[in-house]
């Protein structure tokens, strides 16, 4: 399974962008790159999924290089609702459907 | 749809007594999770179903877990005896064809006394 590796921790204010970058080394060819988003007392949700190059949705984007072997998501203007704990996962069915879920980053937003 | 329904959202029990905790997987997904998660072990995946069948359940701690999904829209996940240390939130999930994309229910807080 491949192995992520994100910041525990980061701290941002009201109206910025945040970058939070995961390294995934061994990340396999027919691996999808997720990130997930858990708020205190409730399960994570999905924010985005992609395989390469940009992905954008209404929440965020999700910015993925040729070699596939980091990602970063994007949080444009944060507001302290964003504040939350952030997930990448790597993986899916290539490995018998097993997706992982890391220590992930736990993003503070003040105002 | 009204999304992953756990039950029971709470549950307080004495060391011994057997737990049954209870899942409704969104209508038409395929696949089935069942996690842990406490503070200092993160979120771990402990079995997971497909088309019913269990799959991988190489994170079920010990015997004392088992799971079960008798049919498309109903799962349980057992302890028996339980013990101070399945203190924990339990959360299912579910995800259609792509596994990638899980949602996942409000999850059931475990306390074991």
């Amino acid at each position: 399974l491949a192995k992520t590796t994100q910041p525990i921790s980061m701290d941002s204010y009201e109206g910025q962008e945040v970058n939070i970058t995961c390294s995934h080394n061994n990340i396999a060819t027919n691996d999808y790159i997720t990130w997930y988003q858990q708020f205190p007392s409730q399960g994570p949700r999905f924010i985005i999924q992609g395989y390469k190059t940009k992905v954008t949705n209404e929440v965020a984007s999700l910015f993925i290089p040729a070699d596939r072997k980091s990602s970063t998501l994007s949080l444009p203007r944060v507001s302290l609702s964003d504040t939350a704990v952030y997930y990448c996962l790597v993986g899916g069915d290539n490995q018998g459907g097993k997706l992982i879920f890391g220590q992930g980053t736990e993003l503070s937003v003040k105002p | 749809d009204a999304g992953v329904i756990q039950s029971p959202r709470h549950e307080v029990t004495e060391m011994g007594q057997e737990v049954t905790l209870r899942c409704k997987p969104i209508s038409g997904h395929d696949y089935l999770f069942w996690y842990r998660q406490t503070m200092m072990r993160g979120l771990e995946l402990l079995i997971y179903f497909n088309n019913n069948v269990p799959i991988d359940d190489s994170g079920m701690p010990e015997d004392r877990f088992s799971a079960k999904m008798p049919n498309a829209s109903f799962s349980t996940l057992k302890i028996q005896p339980s013990e101070p240390r399945d203190s924990a939130v339990y959360f299912c999930a579910s995800s259609p064809v792509n596994q990638e994309t899980q949602y996942f229910g409000p999850g059931t807080r475990l306390l074991v006394l």
